[in-house]
């Protein structure tokens, strides 16, 4: 399994509130990524990372932000959350390695479930 | 408008038939292709993957084909258990210079699998 975990696992939430995911890997891989997965939609990305500080937007990253201050952690945060942000929230790791078509594969953390009431 | 596109939401194998799930894409600038299983309250995880250069990939009972000129892939089972009830989703990558993307995955929607005794 890769060392990913995501906290929280489960958490119910207010709108209007802001809300913190965090992602902690400990394989030192480079990058990092936020999706969500929705019926009818499979995975989207939200925002994802490709070092330190250097972060980028996704597919849907309206009303999220994110930030990477150390390898290991990706934070995703909804500042105030809806009732469309009621979701599963996975985060991903990716180690590009040496040659072409290496490190393409991506591995997922076991997900945060995000209520919004 | 979506590149990657699993057009068959569910599909119910008889165990020890074979389960073939189709995936098509619409860009020919991706270059690497991935399946990945997931189960219920858990997160996704990898399960075979194929280069633009290559048209099968085989790991043991799963195979994974791609016709490039139609712009489809297929992954077989065989044969197919009930373990491998699960949804499975279709991912591709662009090639390190598609847009800025730093070669991040698109994802279809995925089909379910159910796999009867």
């Amino acid at each position: 399994d890769a060392g990913i975990t995501q906290s929280p696992r489960h958490k119910v939430t207010e709108t209007g509130t802001p809300v913190t995911l965090r992602c902690h890997q400990t394989e030192n891989h480079r990058y990092m990524y936020w999706y969500r997965q929705d019926p009818g939609h499979g995975l989207r990305l939200i925002h994802y990372s490709y070092g330190v500080k250097d972060t980028d937007k996704g597919e849907v990253s309206d009303g999220y932000s994110v930030s990477r201050s150390k390898t290991e952690d990706f934070l995703l945060t909804l500042e105030s959350a809806t009732s469309s942000q009621t979701s599963v929230y996975f985060c991903a790791i990716r180690n590009p390695g040496q040659g072409t078509f290496s490190g393409n594969t991506i591995y997922f953390g076991e997900g945060s479930w995000l209520t919004v009431v | 408008d979506q590149q990657v596109k699993q057009n068959s939401p569910s599909l119910s194998v008889q165990e020890g038939r074979i389960s073939i799930l189709n995936c098509d894409y619409t860009n020919s600038m991706f270059d690497y292709f991935l399946w990945y299983k997931k189960y219920p309250a858990e997160g996704p995880t990898f399960l075979i993957s194929i280069s633009s250069i290559k048209d099968k990939n085989e790991d043991g009972r799963f195979t994974v084909f791609l016709n490039k000129s139609a712009k489809h892939l297929s992954l077989h089972i065989v044969p197919s258990q009930p373990g491998d009830s699960a949804v499975y989703f279709c991912a591709a990558r662009g090639t390190m210079n598609y847009g800025g993307s730093q070669g991040n995955l698109i994802f279809g929607k995925g089909t379910k699998l159910s796999v009867k005794p």
